[in-house]
């Protein structure tokens, strides 16, 4: 079964400061990974979809690589801001499930 | 339109009480989920529909119980609950199949309290 884990588990950086969110997982046969953003008690918000031919994406002031060979992702957020602040989630797709890692909990501190 | 909407937001039930969730979504989607997600955990799957057939159950427990009528609506039904059933519960959708893109939409979940 797919295991999914992200590094770090919490983050906490000033305003302003570039950072870079890790994740990893065990099998490489994915067809897509997936990040997300979720407020507290909210849904999951879509942040960027890399598809397994790809080697990153870029939405604004984040971007996101995928290194599929050693099972690897990062999440770089550029000029980070307080309403950064979050739990950011990464999801691998083997199939018609999703399987999502443990989550970093990021806070921008003004 | 890429909103997945969920009823109700908030529900607080009895363990002797019969409630159900609804989620829905006009994407075309023919791939439903649904998850529970503790606090400070990431969601863990429940169940899977694809073509408005059950085809991933995660060995839940067979008090909650999922329906889905048509390709737009999914329901939980829910009965006889513990109190630690209590959680968020996520709906999401995608199309189907191994195409490149298919991304996962989620609704905004319901919070769901046992007494």
């Amino acid at each position: 079964k797919q295991e999914v884990t992200q590094i770090p588990a919490a983050l906490s950086v000033p305003e302003g400061e570039n950072l870079v969110l890790n994740c990893s997982f065990t099998d490489s046969a994915i067809y897509n990974l997936q990040w997300f953003r979720q407020d507290p008690g909210k849904g999951l918000t879509s942040l960027l979809l890399i598809q397994s031919s790809q080697r990153e994406q870029t939405s604004g002031r984040l971007n996101a690589s995928l290194d599929k060979s050693s099972g690897r992702s990062t999440l770089y957020i550029a000029a980070s801001q307080p309403g950064d602040s979050a739990t950011y989630l990464c999801a691998v797709r083997p199939g018609n499930q999703f399987y999502f890692g443990t989550g970093t909990s990021l806070t921008v501190i003004p | 339109d890429t909103e997945v909407t969920q009823t109700p937001k908030h529900l607080v039930m009895g363990m002797t009480n019969k409630k159900s969730l609804k989620c829905e979504q006009h994407m075309g989607h023919r791939a439903m989920y649904w998850y529970k997600q503790k606090a400070k955990k990431p969601p863990e799957l429940m169940f899977v529909y694809s073509y408005e057939k059950l085809s991933i159950n995660e060995s839940v427990p067979s008090r909650f119980s999922p329906e889905c009528p048509n390709s737009s609506l999914l329901n939980l039904h829910l009965h006889a609950l513990q109190p630690e059933d209590s959680a968020l519960y996520l709906c999401a959708s995608s199309r189907l199949g191994t195409g490149l893109g298919y991304e996962q939409y989620f609704g905004p979940g319901t919070r769901l309290t046992v007494t």
